[in-house]
């Protein structure tokens, strides 16, 4: 079965370094997204890309945040420099389009510890 | 500012019981509705989703009651099963510069005891 990869899994880091997460989206999905899920909250999304062009990033810190998905496919996000409050869950997940109720899939997360 | 509103925050039920879970939005753009159930350590799933122009979908155990006037969802688990504990989370998304953007409730943590 298809599914969203990401990796790592976990991540442990110190305050001030810089950190990359990967995401590799189900084939032929167009829309990918990176969400942010603090502990005991929901998701909240930092960005979302249409192929390669970033259509939404009104929530993504962008003094220390970046993403891109440079060839339409996988997608990179990056911190830096991490802050303690950047620890959470950052997960991708991909969808074939945008269209009317086209179902997100998640993939399993990457676990971020900033010390 | 929280787009959706979950309650409870923590639910427990006895095996072989109903769980419910409510949720409200005010944003009357969005336009499909999905519940999502996570487990420890994983990404939320797709649990099972509605669009406001029906009032209730059921799919095996699962059941959504949507009620378009009141801007409320709420989702049924019958016959509740100790596998059933997870975190679920409500959603809603709609139209114009957002479409397909995920707002999510806070989450319900469902404990089901044999």
């Amino acid at each position: 079965e298809a599914e969203v990869a990401q990796s790592p899994r976990y991540k442990i880091t110190e305050k001030s370094q810089a950190v990359a997460f990967w995401c590799d989206p189900i084939s032929g999905h167009a829309t990918l997204y990176w969400y942010r899920q603090i502990l005991g909250q929901g998701p909240e999304l930092l960005v979302q890309f249409q192929d390669e062009s970033v259509v939404d990033d009104s929530q993504l810190p962008k003094d220390r945040f970046s993403a891109e998905r440079l060839k339409g496919v996988d997608s990179t996000l990056k911190i830096q420099p991490a802050e303690l409050g950047d620890s959470a869950m950052y997960l991708c997940a991909s969808s074939f389009t945008t269209g009317y109720n086209t179902e997100a899939f998640f993939g399993q997360g990457t676990r971020l510890t900033v010390v | 500012q929280q787009q959706v509103k979950q309650s409870p925050q923590s639910l427990i039920v006895q095996k072989g019981g109903i769980s419910i879970i409510n949720c409200a939005y005010e944003n009357t753009a969005f336009d499909y509705f999905p519940w999502y159930q996570q487990f420890p350590g994983k990404g939320p799933a797709l649990l099972i989703a509605i669009r406001p122009d029906v009032s209730e979908k059921k799919e095996g155990r699962f059941t959504i009651s949507f009620n378009k006037s009141a801007k409320q969802f709420s989702l049924h688990i019958m016959d509740s099963q100790p596998g059933d504990s997870a975190t679920y989370f409500c959603a809603a998304s709609g139209g114009g510069s957002t479409l397909g953007r995920l707002y999510f409730g806070r989450g319900t943590q469902l404990t089901v005891w044999p």
